[in-house]
């Protein structure tokens, strides 16, 4: 089956720009979660989604912000681009959440200029 | 919040030897503990969980770790390891009914022939 799909797998941005990165869960999936992931930081959970409804937010600006479609696909978006947000963003996805087991996409390798 | 601290940011090992990465969070309440394995230019990859039960679980790839619910710790073992295991691995944890997994810094492993 197809795995999680995440897009584009590269993005270079210039600061004060803001970005979408999109999320495609398995079929079936209905919770998405984000987690930025830095060599200073380690991998910071974003928020999650679950039907259309975030669950759960982590200590992020108002910069950051997501949602979830009917479909279950999901995409965050972050506003005013600053050079600290130059991370590798995960999108997981899971049945009905993080005890199913997270999978996780390959990432958006954001770089901000 | 749940703090993850993983007791080890390198384990060089050699091929066929045996490996154990340790792992222990804070809390002391009910926790869903998980290792996820991270190749380089990926996402993360489920190795295993522990939900509840048995304190000893099996996953993939020859892994299992062990609950100890006393000294809060969650530790990766196997007994014989592959150059193939070389990769980084995470351990996580997750408050029931919080949604979000909370890792820690990560351990990379380096097999050598």
């Amino acid at each position: 089956k197809a795995g999680v799909t995440q897009t584009p797998r590269y993005l270079i941005k210039t600061r004060g720009q803001q970005v979408t990165l999109s999320c495609s869960p398995i079929s079936g999936h209905r919770s998405v979660s984000w987690y930025q992931q830095t060599p200073g930081q380690g991998l910071q959970f974003l928020f999650e989604y679950f039907s259309e409804t975030q669950r759960n937010k982590g200590n992020f600006p108002g910069r950051f912000s997501g949602r979830q479609f009917s479909n279950s696909r999901s995409e965050m978006n972050v506003s005013t681009l600053e050079l600290g947000d130059s991370a590798l963003y995960l999108c997981a996805s899971s049945l009905f959440g993080q005890n199913y087991g997270y999978t996780f996409g390959s990432g958006t390798r954001l770089t901000v200029v | 919040a749940q703090s993850v601290t993983q007791l080890d940011s390198q384990v060089p090992v050699f091929e066929e030897a045996p490996v154990e990465l340790r792992c222990n969070y804070s809390s002391s309440v009910s926790v869903y503990l998980f290792w996820y394995v991270q190749y380089p230019n990926q996402g993360l990859q489920l190795l295993l969980k522990y939900l509840s039960g048995s304190t000893l679980v099996k996953g993939i790839n020859g892994f299992e770790a062990e609950f100890n619910k006393s000294q809060t710790s969650f530790h990766l073992r196997k007994p014989s390891v592959h150059i193939s295991d070389t990769a980084e691995y995470f351990c996580a944890v997750s408050d029931l009914g919080d949604y979000k997994l909370s890792f820690g810094a990560g351990t990379t492993v380096t097999v050598r022939a």
